[in-house]
């Protein structure tokens, strides 16, 4: 069975600082796939990024980035110098048998930047 | 619009009522997926639809829970006997292939249910 764990279920941080949001997933999959959406006070759940078990490169996209470890069966996701508009329910999906399972996804963490 | 779009917004019901969720997905995506959303659940995955296939249905969490999709293209989420626990945000998401190997669900903003 596939499982997705976000043990953070709320974090306040202070404009500008760094926050890591933790996710570890379950899977006897050897292909599958990771998610991050992010999730705004509007509702609209919205896609950040995917990533494929056979590449564990990590990633960056201006302030954000992702650091893949299949060891430790984690997908953690960093905001670099949090701003207000961060503040959002972040979410980390998977996807298994090469990707046609419905995406599983973990309880959310809360993030929420005070200026 | 050319995103997913989802009817009512907001549904406030008695208990005990039947009510459907409507969801018109993006054009051409043959994926098609509900989820709910409870306070401090996550998301939670209910029944999905790919193609011409036989719909996974295994997440529907009873018998009182039902949906089709019509054509291809729009689906309609029904409850039947409405009870309080079935309050939620009702999410409607499409892909234009299975979620995983597209890379990118699209989801509408949600059908909110309130059971009284």
């Amino acid at each position: 069975a596939q499982k997705v764990t976000q043990a953070q279920t709320e974090i306040s941080v202070v404009e500008k600082e760094d926050v890591t949001l933790d996710c570890v997933y379950e899977t006897r999959d050897t292909t599958y796939y990771l998610f991050w959406y992010k999730q705004p006070p509007s509702g609209e759940l919205v896609f950040l990024i995917r990533r494929n078990s056979f590449d564990e490169q990590n990633e960056i996209s201006g302030r954000y980035s992702w650091n893949f470890q299949k060891s430790t069966s984690s997908f953690n996701f960093t905001i670099t110098a949090s701003q207000v508009v961060d503040s959002a329910v972040y979410f980390c999906a998977l996807s298994t048998n090469s990707g046609n399972t419905p995406l599983v996804f973990g309880k959310g963490t809360r993030l929420s930047v005070i200026a | 619009g050319a995103g997913v779009s989802q009817s009512p917004s907001n549904k406030v019901t008695e208990k005990g009522k039947d009510v459907e969720l409507r969801c018109d997905p993006i054009s051409g995506h043959t994926a098609l997926y509900w989820y709910r959303q409870s306070l401090g659940q996550g998301l939670e995955f209910l029944i999905y639809f790919q193609g011409n296939s036989a719909p996974d249905k295994s997440g529907l969490p009873s018998d009182r829970f039902s949906a089709e999709r019509t054509g291809g293209s729009v689906s309609t989420l029904t409850i039947q006997r409405t009870q309080q626990e079935d309050s939620a945000v009702y999410l409607c998401a499409s892909s234009l292939n299975p979620g995983g190997r597209t890379g990118e669900l699209f989801f509408g903003e949600g059908s909110r249910l309130t059971v009284l």
